[in-house]
């Protein structure tokens, strides 16, 4: 089993949809837990972190974090075509290092 | 954040031959990470680079072939050895912030080795 596991895609939605990206991981003591954005040739960008459970949000983005499911998802709201990229999960180890899942990428079609 | 500035930003090799990667930071950070993204696949962890001391290597990587130093607070060097085609990748580092534990990446160093 892998440590951290997405859905590699692609996942299609239309703009403005509501886009939702799912990651599972296996470590239960994980604590923190990210979402990255990266375009294609380019480094990752981090755009969400989550540390306790429920829901955090930021301006059209909405992370969700259930550690007893361990499970985390972000929700990108009113989807608009320039968030077309492959979102990355990443969750801490208790060593600290941020181990990632393989990434889902995502399509809005205008 | 942190701004993470690495050099080259890409370069091709020939076989056998070795390739340093800088990675400078623009702040005291507490850990430093190197990363390698092969084609069309996420990022893998290589090592933790240690201020002062030895990195510490993930499981099927090995000093001999990736070597690390980090000899202040805001620096780190990997250096990718004899290389061969399947080391074609991009090499990452990355800093974590000292308050918010957050990672943040350079702009990658693509090798491409023939």
């Amino acid at each position: 089993q892998k440590e951290v596991e997405q859905n590699s895609g692609p996942l299609s939605v239309p703009e403005g949809a509501i886009a939702s990206l799912n990651c599972t991981y296996s470590d239960r003591v994980s604590q923190s837990f990210f979402w990255y954005r990266q375009y294609s040739g380019k480094s990752p960008e981090l755009i969400m972190s989550i540390y306790s459970n429920g829901d955090k949000e930021d301006g059209r983005f909405t992370a969700q974090l259930n550690k007893a499911s361990q499970y985390v998802s972000l929700l990108i709201r009113d989807s608009q075509p320039s968030d077309s990229a492959t979102y990355l999960c990443a969750v801490t180890r208790n060593t600290g290092k941020l181990i990632f899942g393989q990434g889902t990428t995502l399509q809005v079609k205008p | 954040s942190a701004v993470i500035s690495q050099k080259p930003s890409r370069d091709i090799c020939q076989r056998g031959t070795s390739l340093t990667i800088q990675c400078q930071v623009d702040s005291q950070v507490t850990m430093m990470f190197w990363y390698r993204q092969q084609p069309g696949q996420s990022l893998t962890l290589i090592a933790t680079a240690n201020q002062g001391s030895e990195a510490t290597y993930e499981s099927g990587f090995v000093i001999d072939k990736f070597p690390i130093s980090r000899p202040n607070l805001t620096f780190s060097t990997l250096t990718v050895s004899n290389m061969s085609p399947e080391d074609s990748s991009i090499y990452l580092c990355s800093a974590k912030g000292q308050n918010t534990g957050e990672l943040f990446f350079g702009e990658g160093s693509r090798l491409t080795v023939l």
